[in-house]
C-alpha cells in the first residue's frame, strides 16, 4: 500500500512564528503536493514538486515556500504564520499523471 | 486559469437509489481524471480513476468520460449510508508532469 504521512495530525502555533509541515512517501512518486482545504473552498493547489529541487507555484502560494531535497519529503513552510493560515493541510503523492494518494491531513491553527 | 466545476450539492437521494454526480473541465488536453471520496474531518481517498473516453465500472461504481463535452460523471448504483460523503473530482493538467486540480466537491446526503 502506498503510505504518505504527515508529520503532525494537529498543530497549534503562534502568529509570526515559522512553522514547518513534513510530508514523507514511501512509493518513489515524481510528484508531490500541498494543498489547503477550507469550508466552502475545497482544496486549493499551494505548491507542486514534479522532481527534486523543482517546484511549481499552484493557486494560492503567498506566504508558503516549499523545499523538497529528497524525493520521499516534501516540507511546506509558513515562513511567518498568520491566522488566515490556520486551515487543514493536505500532502499527496503521484506518478507522473496517475493518482494521488494523500496524507492523513495536518491541521493547524495560527492564534 | 484551469478549472474543475462541480455542483456542489448536498444531493440526497434515498437508499437502494442511483447516485449521479457531474464535472466539468476547462482544458482540452487533460488526460487523466479521478474521483475521490472524502469523510468528514478525514483525507480524500481515490475511488475511480478513468484516463479514455467511455464508462468504467468498479463494483457499484461507474465513471464516465466525455472528452469531446469536457465532462466525467460518477454514478453510485444500489446507494448506501455509508455513501454519505463529498465526492470530490479530479483532472491531471499537467501534461507529462502531471499537476492535479480539483473540483470544490459535491456533498451526498443517502437517506435510509
Amino acid at each position: 500500500d502506498v503510505k504518505v504521512t504527515q508529520s503532525s495530525r494537529y498543530l497549534v502555533k503562534r502568529t509570526g512564528e515559522k512553522v514547518f509541515l513534513e510530508c514523507v512517501q514511501d512509493m518513489d512518486h515524481e510528484n508531490m503536493f500541498w494543498y489547503r482545504q477550507d469550508p466552502g473552498l475545497g482544496l486549493r493547489l499551494i505548491y507542486f514538486s514534479y522532481d527534486v529541487k523543482m517546484k511549481e507555484k499552484g493557486d494560492i502560494p503567498e506566504g508558503y515556500s516549499v523545499s523538497r531535497e529528497k524525493k520521499e519529503r516534501f516540507s511546506l513552510i509558513l515562513e511567518s504564520a498568520s491566522t488566515n493560515q490556520t486551515s487543514m493541510y493536505l500532502c499527496a503523492s503521484s506518478l507522473r499523471v496517475t493518482e494521488a494518494f494523500f496524507g492523513q491531513g495536518t491541521r493547524l491553527t495560527v492564534v | 486559469q484551469k478549472e474543475v466545476e462541480q455542483n456542489s450539492g448536498p444531493l440526497s437521494v434515498p437508499e437502494g437509489a442511483i447516485a449521479s454526480l457531474n464535472c466539468t473541465y476547462s482544458d482540452r488536453v487533460s488526460q487523466s481524471f479521478f474521483w475521490y471520496r472524502q469523510y468528514s474531518g478525514k483525507s480524500p481517498e481515490l475511488i475511480m480513476s478513468i484516463y479514455s473516453n467511455g464508462d468504467k465500472e468498479d463494483g457499484r461504481f461507474t465513471a464516465q468520460l466525455n472528452k469531446a463535452s469536457q465532462y466525467v460523471s460518477l454514478l453510485i448504483r444500489d446507494s448506501q449510508p455509508s455513501d454519505s460523503a463529498t465526492y470530490l473530482c479530479a483532472v491531471n493538467y499537467g501534461g507529462s508532469q502531471g499537476n492535479l486540480i480539483f473540483g470544490k466537491g459535491t456533498k451526498l446526503s443517502v437517506k435510509p
